[in-house]
């Protein structure tokens, strides 16, 4: 079982709120992943990080960001949180030569 | 690239049922092809998963699936299913030789409905 952990799980917050996902993983893993989950559709990948002071921009553009100043920590900010911004956010992570990504439990945002 | 198909975003049906979720992919490349299973307001949890080898890949949760390399399809099937298995599936694949650094492409997702 991972271990991998997401806080907050769940957030409502007003519109221009700069906010922060955090997420932490304890297994070591160097990749971590950001994915965007709305209601009834596939998840999207927004940024992903190979190591510590490593990240990319993924899939779908985003107007979050994300740091990696520690192996176990990949937090997300958005500077002013929008109403187009609620959603749900997925954090995720893979060890060195696996296969197998491994998914925290998510955080819940909407943005009023 | 890679790409994902779910054929039926929704599939009802009753306890004990058989059941059958279907997933089509297409790439350029060989793939690796996972299951993950959505608990309501929970995160993702991998059901199995196909690297190589047999075909028949068998899971958690009496889930198993079978990889049809000339069909490009992973289907997930159980022979009865409960009505704790509720729950949204999704298909996803990556790349085996690790371009695109393994990154998952997931399909829409099925939503498993048991009823008694």
């Amino acid at each position: 079982e991972a271990d991998i952990y997401q806080t907050p799980r769940y957030l409502v917050i007003g519109t221009g709120k700069k906010i922060t996902l955090e997420c932490s993983q304890t297994m070591g893993h160097d990749k971590m992943y950001w994915y965007q989950q709305d209601p009834g559709m596939e998840l999207h990948l927004i940024h992903y990080s190979y190591g510590v002071n490593s990240t990319e921009k993924g899939d779908l553009s985003s107007e979050s960001t994300v740091s990696r100043i520690r192996t176990e920590h990949f937090p997300l900010t958005l500077e002013s949180a929008r109403p187009s911004h609620t959603s749900q956010y997925l954090c995720a992570s893979r060890g060195q030569g696996g296969e197998t990504q491994y998914f925290g439990p998510g955080t819940r945002l909407l943005v009023l | 690239a890679q790409s994902v198909t779910q054929l039926d975003s929704q599939v009802p049906v009753f306890e004990e049922a058989p059941v059958e979720l279907r997933c089509n992919y297409s790439s350029s490349v060989s793939v690796y092809l996972f299951w993950y299973v959505q608990y309501p307001n929970q995160g993702l949890q991998l059901l199995l998963k196909y690297l190589s080898g047999s075909t028949l890949v068998k899971g958690i949760n009496g889930f198993e699936a079978e990889f049809n390399k000339s069909q490009t399809s992973f289907h997930l099937r159980k022979p009865s299913v409960h009505i704790s298995d509720t729950a949204e599936y999704f298909c996803a694949v990556s790349d085996r030789s690790g371009g695109s650094n393994y990154k998952l492409t997931f399909g829409k997702g099925t939503l498993l409905t048991v009823n008694p």
